[in-house]
């Protein structure tokens, strides 16, 4: 079963505009989320992570939201540009017998488009 | 400072084999994980080792098998390849045993005939 959905295989938006991504999760006891791009022929890329003590975390142009009461998640990006355009999987990840783990579990990506 | 390298980029085996991937960490990185990405699975959590001792493991038959050196250096091997083993194998090296920024590697392409 799919823990961590990203309903939408693609996005397309125009350079300057936001790109809002979004993810949904089913396991409570996820409590920390992570956001990777990936370019083609390359591994995926650590962008922001949040954990499930807060809401918000910004890093310049990149802020991801958590609403865990939804179980939901989502990475703004703004303003965008042609060279954010790339897959973008949002990651959970659980402890393990208390104890904090490298494991992740993944979605299947969103492939974002910047029109110039 | 040298990213995660993973060898062979590329691969091409026959049902019925078995294949060998490498991945060599970060310098100084201690823990390292290994994923398959397939277009309908996406990325899936294949093994975690830290320090030699495998921490944890996806849900897998035990036709994949990990292990780590002392180096930290990590080899991953798939015995009996089926058709359905196709895909990228992806390594990502940490400093720490969680919540570490992972650093993944270029992958290996594994394509079973």
């Amino acid at each position: 079963d799919q823990q961590v959905k990203q309903n939408s295989p693609s996005l397309s938006v125009q350079e300057g505009r936001i790109s809002i991504l979004n993810c949904d999760y089913t396991n409570s006891m996820f409590d920390y989320f992570l956001w990777y791009k990936k370019y083609p022929a390359e591994g995926p890329t650590f962008l922001i992570s949040i954990s499930s003590i807060k809401d918000k975390n910004e890093d310049g142009r990149f802020t991801v939201f958590l609403n865990k009461s939804a179980k939901h998640l989502s990475l703004h990006i703004v303003p965008s540009q042609p060279g954010d355009s790339a897959v973008y999987f949002c990651a959970a990840s659980a402890k393990i017998n208390g104890g904090a783990t490298n494991k992740l579990i993944f979605g299947t990506g969103t492939l974002l488009a910047v029109q110039p | 400072k040298a990213g995660v390298t993973q060898t062979p980029r590329y691969l091409i085996k026959t049902r019925g084999q078995q294949v060998t991937l490498s991945c060599s960490p970060i310098s100084g990185h201690r823990s390292v994980s290994w994923y398959q990405q397939t277009p309908g699975q996406g990325l899936q959590f294949l093994f975690e080792y830290f320090s030699e001792t495998q921490r944890n493991k996806g849900n897998f038959p035990g036709r994949f098998s990990g292990r780590q050196f002392s180096n930290s250096r990590s080899e991953m091997n798939v015995s009996t390849l089926e058709l359905g083993d196709s895909a990228l194998y992806l390594c990502a090296s940490s400093y720490g045993q969680g919540r570490e920024t992972q650093y993944f590697g270029p992958g290996t392409r594994l394509l079973v005939l």
